[in-house]
Protein backbone atom coordinates (compact mmCIF):
# COMPACT_ATOMS: atom_id res chain seq x y z
CA UNK A 1 0.00 0.00 0.00
CA UNK A 2 0.92 3.30 -0.01
CA UNK A 3 1.98 5.20 2.88
CA UNK A 4 3.69 8.52 4.08
CA UNK A 5 4.62 8.90 7.63
CA UNK A 6 5.49 12.21 9.87
CA UNK A 7 5.82 12.82 13.29
CA UNK A 8 2.77 13.13 14.56
CA UNK A 9 3.80 16.31 16.91
CA UNK A 10 6.75 18.53 17.32
CA UNK A 11 7.37 21.74 20.41
CA UNK A 12 9.98 24.56 19.09
CA UNK A 13 10.91 27.67 20.80
CA UNK A 14 10.64 30.70 19.08
CA UNK A 15 13.97 32.13 16.78
CA UNK A 16 15.10 28.34 16.80
CA UNK A 17 15.12 26.24 13.96
CA UNK A 18 12.90 23.14 13.77
CA UNK A 19 12.79 20.23 10.80
CA UNK A 20 10.17 18.11 10.13
CA UNK A 21 10.70 14.75 8.45
CA UNK A 22 8.60 12.88 6.22
CA UNK A 23 9.12 9.31 4.94
CA UNK A 24 6.82 7.58 1.88
CA UNK A 25 6.55 4.66 -0.45
CA UNK A 26 4.31 5.22 -3.42
CA UNK A 27 3.70 3.32 -6.25
CA UNK A 28 5.81 5.79 -8.37
CA UNK A 29 6.57 9.35 -7.56
CA UNK A 30 5.97 12.76 -9.71
CA UNK A 31 6.90 15.13 -6.95
CA UNK A 32 6.58 16.12 -3.19
CA UNK A 33 4.38 18.97 -1.75
CA UNK A 34 4.80 20.62 1.76
CA UNK A 35 1.12 22.57 2.59
CA UNK A 36 0.66 24.45 6.10
CA UNK A 37 -2.38 24.23 7.70
CA UNK A 38 -3.53 26.82 10.59
CA UNK A 39 -6.63 25.37 12.36
CA UNK A 40 -9.59 25.57 10.64
CA UNK A 41 -8.53 26.61 7.51
CA UNK A 42 -7.28 24.67 4.08
CA UNK A 43 -4.17 24.16 3.59
CA UNK A 44 -1.76 26.42 1.82
CA UNK A 45 1.36 25.48 -0.47
CA UNK A 46 5.05 25.95 0.49
CA UNK A 47 7.09 23.95 -1.26
CA UNK A 48 7.79 21.44 -4.26
CA UNK A 49 10.19 18.83 -4.66
CA UNK A 50 10.68 16.70 -7.83
CA UNK A 51 14.55 16.35 -8.11
CA UNK A 52 17.27 15.48 -5.21
CA UNK A 53 18.25 18.51 -2.95
CA UNK A 54 17.38 21.18 -1.14
CA UNK A 55 14.71 24.20 -2.23
CA UNK A 56 15.49 27.34 -0.66
CA UNK A 57 12.61 29.92 -0.23
CA UNK A 58 12.67 32.71 2.16
CA UNK A 59 12.78 31.00 6.09
CA UNK A 60 11.78 27.87 4.45
CA UNK A 61 13.60 25.17 3.17
CA UNK A 62 12.59 21.84 2.00
CA UNK A 63 14.93 18.67 0.76
CA UNK A 64 14.18 15.27 -1.56
CA UNK A 65 15.94 12.16 -1.38
CA UNK A 66 14.48 9.97 -3.77
CA UNK A 67 16.40 6.52 -3.54
CA UNK A 68 15.72 6.87 0.40
CA UNK A 69 12.19 8.18 0.09
CA UNK A 70 12.42 10.97 2.61
CA UNK A 71 12.35 14.56 2.57
CA UNK A 72 11.99 17.26 5.30
CA UNK A 73 11.06 20.94 5.80
CA UNK A 74 13.29 23.28 7.33
CA UNK A 75 11.65 26.26 9.02
CA UNK A 76 14.32 28.92 10.51
CA UNK A 77 13.65 32.05 12.42
CA UNK A 78 10.64 30.67 13.99
CA UNK A 79 7.90 32.82 14.75
CA UNK A 80 4.73 32.54 16.58
CA UNK A 81 2.51 32.71 13.69
CA UNK A 82 4.27 29.19 12.46
CA UNK A 83 2.37 27.58 14.68
CA UNK A 84 -0.16 25.41 12.35
CA UNK A 85 0.13 21.88 10.86
CA UNK A 86 2.19 21.08 8.04
CA UNK A 87 1.41 18.41 5.14
CA UNK A 88 3.97 16.01 3.28
CA UNK A 89 1.88 15.13 0.16
CA UNK A 90 3.39 13.05 -2.86
CA UNK A 91 2.02 12.72 -6.39
CA UNK A 92 1.97 9.06 -7.08
CA UNK A 93 2.17 7.63 -11.03
CA UNK A 94 -1.50 8.28 -11.66
CA UNK A 95 -0.43 11.96 -10.35
CA UNK A 96 -3.04 11.79 -7.02
CA UNK A 97 -1.75 13.03 -4.08
CA UNK A 98 -1.39 10.97 -0.95
CA UNK A 99 -1.24 12.91 1.88
CA UNK A 100 0.54 12.34 5.34
CA UNK A 101 -1.25 12.96 8.40
CA UNK A 102 0.55 16.04 9.54
CA UNK A 103 2.76 17.12 11.81
CA UNK A 104 0.97 19.85 14.47
CA UNK A 105 4.21 22.24 15.14
CA UNK A 106 3.83 24.34 18.07
CA UNK A 107 6.01 27.18 19.00
CA UNK A 108 6.69 28.53 22.46
CA UNK A 109 7.95 31.74 23.53
CA UNK B 1 -0.94 32.51 -7.36
CA UNK B 2 -4.26 30.62 -8.79
CA UNK B 3 -7.39 31.68 -6.84
CA UNK B 4 -10.17 28.62 -5.48
CA UNK B 5 -13.15 30.01 -4.01
CA UNK B 6 -15.15 27.66 -1.78
CA UNK B 7 -18.54 28.28 -0.39
CA UNK B 8 -20.44 28.91 1.97
CA UNK B 9 -17.94 29.11 4.52
CA UNK B 10 -19.69 27.05 7.08
CA UNK B 11 -23.32 25.91 6.73
CA UNK B 12 -25.86 24.62 9.65
CA UNK B 13 -28.27 22.25 8.24
CA UNK B 14 -31.28 20.00 10.10
CA UNK B 15 -30.50 16.30 9.88
CA UNK B 16 -32.15 14.46 6.70
CA UNK B 17 -31.62 17.69 4.54
CA UNK B 18 -29.45 18.24 1.78
CA UNK B 19 -26.22 20.70 1.33
CA UNK B 20 -24.79 22.12 -1.77
CA UNK B 21 -20.91 23.12 -1.54
CA UNK B 22 -19.73 25.01 -4.58
CA UNK B 23 -16.35 25.20 -5.99
CA UNK B 24 -14.56 27.35 -8.16
CA UNK B 25 -11.49 28.02 -10.15
CA UNK B 26 -11.54 31.78 -10.30
CA UNK B 27 -8.20 32.13 -12.84
CA UNK B 28 -7.92 28.86 -14.21
CA UNK B 29 -9.38 26.13 -16.07
CA UNK B 30 -9.15 23.24 -13.83
CA UNK B 31 -9.63 20.31 -15.32
CA UNK B 32 -9.19 17.95 -11.88
CA UNK B 33 -11.28 19.16 -8.86
CA UNK B 34 -10.64 17.18 -5.54
CA UNK B 35 -12.93 17.01 -2.55
CA UNK B 36 -11.49 16.11 0.91
CA UNK B 37 -13.23 15.56 4.06
CA UNK B 38 -11.23 16.43 7.73
CA UNK B 39 -12.36 15.73 10.98
CA UNK B 40 -10.90 17.58 14.01
CA UNK B 41 -7.15 16.01 14.48
CA UNK B 42 -6.60 14.29 11.31
CA UNK B 43 -5.15 14.27 8.01
CA UNK B 44 -7.16 15.47 4.95
CA UNK B 45 -8.94 12.39 3.50
CA UNK B 46 -9.44 12.62 -0.36
CA UNK B 47 -13.39 11.57 -0.90
CA UNK B 48 -13.64 11.53 -4.90
CA UNK B 49 -11.68 13.03 -7.88
CA UNK B 50 -14.01 14.63 -10.38
CA UNK B 51 -12.91 15.51 -13.98
CA UNK B 52 -14.80 17.91 -16.37
CA UNK B 53 -17.11 16.37 -18.18
CA UNK B 54 -17.12 13.34 -17.38
CA UNK B 55 -18.56 11.35 -13.63
CA UNK B 56 -16.29 11.46 -10.84
CA UNK B 57 -14.35 8.95 -9.40
CA UNK B 58 -15.15 8.00 -5.73
CA UNK B 59 -12.26 6.66 -2.72
CA UNK B 60 -13.69 3.44 -1.39
CA UNK B 61 -16.00 3.83 1.57
CA UNK B 62 -17.41 6.90 0.43
CA UNK B 63 -21.34 6.26 -0.92
CA UNK B 64 -21.60 8.02 -4.23
CA UNK B 65 -25.64 8.58 -4.12
CA UNK B 66 -24.76 10.53 -0.87
CA UNK B 67 -22.34 12.50 -1.80
CA UNK B 68 -23.06 14.08 -5.29
CA UNK B 69 -19.96 15.40 -7.65
CA UNK B 70 -20.95 17.30 -10.31
CA UNK B 71 -17.95 19.20 -12.85
CA UNK B 72 -19.69 20.38 -15.27
CA UNK B 73 -17.63 23.10 -16.33
CA UNK B 74 -13.56 23.72 -16.16
CA UNK B 75 -14.04 26.11 -13.31
CA UNK B 76 -17.13 25.02 -11.09
CA UNK B 77 -17.18 22.02 -9.27
CA UNK B 78 -20.25 21.06 -6.52
CA UNK B 79 -20.72 18.59 -4.25
CA UNK B 80 -24.00 17.99 -3.12
CA UNK B 81 -24.26 16.13 0.56
CA UNK B 82 -27.70 14.23 0.40
CA UNK B 83 -29.49 12.99 3.44
CA UNK B 84 -27.28 14.85 6.03
CA UNK B 85 -26.84 13.19 9.62
CA UNK B 86 -24.85 14.46 12.08
CA UNK B 87 -21.91 12.10 11.11
CA UNK B 88 -21.65 14.08 8.42
CA UNK B 89 -20.66 16.99 10.30
CA UNK B 90 -17.09 17.78 9.09
CA UNK B 91 -14.54 20.14 7.85
CA UNK B 92 -15.16 19.92 3.31
CA UNK B 93 -12.41 21.29 1.08
CA UNK B 94 -11.86 21.24 -2.64
CA UNK B 95 -8.93 21.69 -4.24
CA UNK B 96 -8.29 22.28 -8.31
CA UNK B 97 -5.51 21.50 -10.35
CA UNK B 98 -4.70 22.38 -14.09
CA UNK B 99 -3.52 19.60 -16.44
CA UNK B 100 0.24 19.02 -15.82
CA UNK B 101 1.42 16.63 -13.81
CA UNK B 102 3.83 19.01 -11.49
CA UNK B 103 1.50 21.36 -11.01
CA UNK B 104 0.27 22.04 -7.66
CA UNK B 105 -3.23 21.75 -6.11
CA UNK B 106 -4.88 25.17 -4.96
CA UNK B 107 -6.93 24.89 -1.76
CA UNK B 108 -10.66 26.44 -1.46
CA UNK B 109 -11.13 28.36 1.81
CA UNK B 110 -12.89 25.15 2.87
CA UNK B 111 -16.31 24.50 4.22
CA UNK B 112 -17.42 24.00 8.07
CA UNK B 113 -20.91 21.55 7.88
CA UNK B 114 -22.40 20.93 11.17
CA UNK B 115 -25.20 18.96 10.87
CA UNK B 116 -28.24 19.03 13.81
Amino acid sequence: GQNIDQPTEMTATEGAIVQINCTYQTSGFNGLFWYQQHAGEAPTFLSYNVLDGLEEKGRFSSFLSRSKGYSYLLLKELQMKDSASYLCAVKDSNYQLIWGAGTKLIIKP
Amino acid sequence: GAVVSQHPSRVICKSGTSVKIECRSLDFQATTMFWYRQFPKQSLMLMATSNEGSKATYEQGVEKDKFLINHASLTLSTLTVTSAHPEDSSFYICSASEAGFHTEAFFGQGTRLTVV
